[in-house]
């Protein structure tokens, strides 16, 4: 399968402050995901994003598709503890398989 | 609410026992995955179902079988349970909402123990 990394691979921050990460592979995609995963649960769907250079917004994340189309960045802006767990991208050149990168564990500090 | 469903949440098996794990969906979409997660690991895609259509990774264990009888359902049978296929085992689908927009959504998963 695909390898694609994540950085950092793990975050401790104060509430209130921005989050930044990204996902990087080796390959072009067409389609990149975000998910907000908790321990002991599926993967949940936070952004979809279909276009090189595309910004979507969900609340107080926004997640970019790198304009290399190898890239992918997301932001969680005034982080609560609610935002704790742990953040996969996953991405999509063509068929149906998508490709999970190494994750980023994100914690709040109140 | 539509959904993706596993059953069981949590699986206790034998070394060397056949166990299957159970996925079912209400939201009609045609394509079907199964993914290995161990702790602290990324999921890992063990093969997915486009309609009927099998597709296997290359480098999933022949150990790990599917099937999948309708499109609500699949099922991943691993013949021969070892202490190495102890994993959160979560189950995906998803369904091309043209232009090539394709969401996937998850199970809440189950958790598989070998003893």
């Amino acid at each position: 399968g695909q390898q694609l990394n994540q950085s950092p691979q793990s975050m401790f921050i104060q509430e209130g402050e921005d989050v930044s990460m990204n996902c990087t592979s080796s390959s072009i995609f067409n389609t990149w995901l975000w998910y907000k995963q908790e321990p002991g649960e599926g993967p949940v769907l936070l952004i979809a994003l279909y276009k090189a250079g595309e910004l979507t917004s969900n609340g107080r994340l926004t997640a970019q598709f790198g304009i290399t189309r190898k890239d992918s960045f997301l932001n969680i802006s005034a982080s609560i503890p609610s935002d704790v767990g742990i953040y996969f991208c996953a991405g999509r050149y063509t068929g149906n398989q998508f490709y999970f990168g190494t994750g980023t564990s994100l914690t709040v500090i109140p | 609410d539509a959904m993706v469903i596993q059953n069981p949440r949590y699986q206790v098996t034998q070394f060397g026992k056949p166990v299957t794990l159970s996925c079912s969906q209400t939201l009609n979409h045609n394509v079907m995955y199964w993914y290995q997660q161990k702790s602290s690991q990324a999921p890992k895609l063990l093969f997915h179902y486009y309609d009927k259509d099998f597709n296997n990774e290359a480098d999933t264990p022949d150990n790990f079988q599917s099937r999948r009888p309708n499109t609500s359902f699949c099922f991943l049978d691993i013949r021969s349970p070892g202490l190495g296929d102890a994993a959160m085992y979560l189950c995906a689908t998803s369904r091309d909402r043209g232009q090539g927009k394709v969401w996937q959504y998850f199970g809440p998963g189950t958790r598989l123990t070998v003893t």
